[in-house]
């Protein structure tokens, strides 16, 4: 099956600093991916979805010029969450899709848990 | 717009007894239906996913759902749990001619020895 993989983990990070999160498609090229945000005991929220070679589109809500989502290639997404704040500490979730993987499936990467302290 | 109902939020079940774990959408257009496992700390795994054709899926673990349009619902169930399915499981939604997931709120298993 197709693997999405997520760079780090986890974080830990000062408040007021900014943090990249990378997510990757490894065996396949990914036209889309998306960005989720999911809260403790909560489902997810979808942030952005991104297509390669374009801007990020946003959901209604999230803060473009906070979140800056990267697609520079069809392997390659980042979520750089920047002056991050305490309420920015979430578990952040990717997705990939494309690459005649499936109608219309997402792949999902690990996660990376973003503390802010 | 779509949206999805999982009805419980959580389900206690002891080993090796049947679990149902209830989902209904509601969407103006044809959708694709999913659902995902979720362990601790960890993304999303695919359990097993609805198309077209027959409107009972089987999926990994053991798993299966059954698509009912006339109810729009689609309940995963599992005849024997293990303690292993302990997890968050979410069932998802996508038009067809679309791309975007809309998720149910979760429902959380948790299974007793």
């Amino acid at each position: 099956g197709a693997v999405v993989s997520q760079h780090p983990s986890r974080v830990i990070c000062k408040s007021g600093t900014s943090v990249k999160i990378e997510c990757r498609s490894l065996d396949f090229q990914a036209t889309t991916m998306f960005w989720y945000r999911q809260f403790p005991k909560q489902s997810l929220m979808l942030m952005a979805t991104s297509n390669e070679g374009s801007k990020a589109t946003y959901e209604q809500g999230v803060e473009k010029d906070k979140f800056l989502i990267n697609h520079a290639s069809l392997t390659l997404s980042t979520l750089t969450v920047t002056s991050a704040h305490p309420e920015d500490s979430s578990f952040y979730i990717c997705s990939a899709s494309g690459g005649g993987q499936g109608v219309n499936e997402q792949f999902f990467g690990p996660g990376t848990r973003l503390t802010v302290l | 717009a779509q949206s999805v109902t999982q009805l419980d939020s959580q389900v206690p079940v002891f080993e090796e007894a049947p679990v149902e774990l209830r989902c209904n959408y509601s969407s103006s257009v044809s959708v694709y239906l999913f659902w995902y496992v979720q362990y601790p700390n960890q993304g999303l795994q695919l359990l097993l996913k609805y198309l077209s054709g027959s409107t009972l899926v089987k999926g990994i673990n053991g798993f299966e759902a059954e698509f009912n349009k006339s109810q729009t619902s689609f309940h995963l169930r599992k005849p024997s749990v293990h303690i292993s399915d302990t997890a968050e499981y979410f069932c998802a939604v996508i038009k067809a001619a679309g791309n975007k997931l809309t998720f149910g709120g979760g429902t959380r298993v948790l299974v007793k020895p």
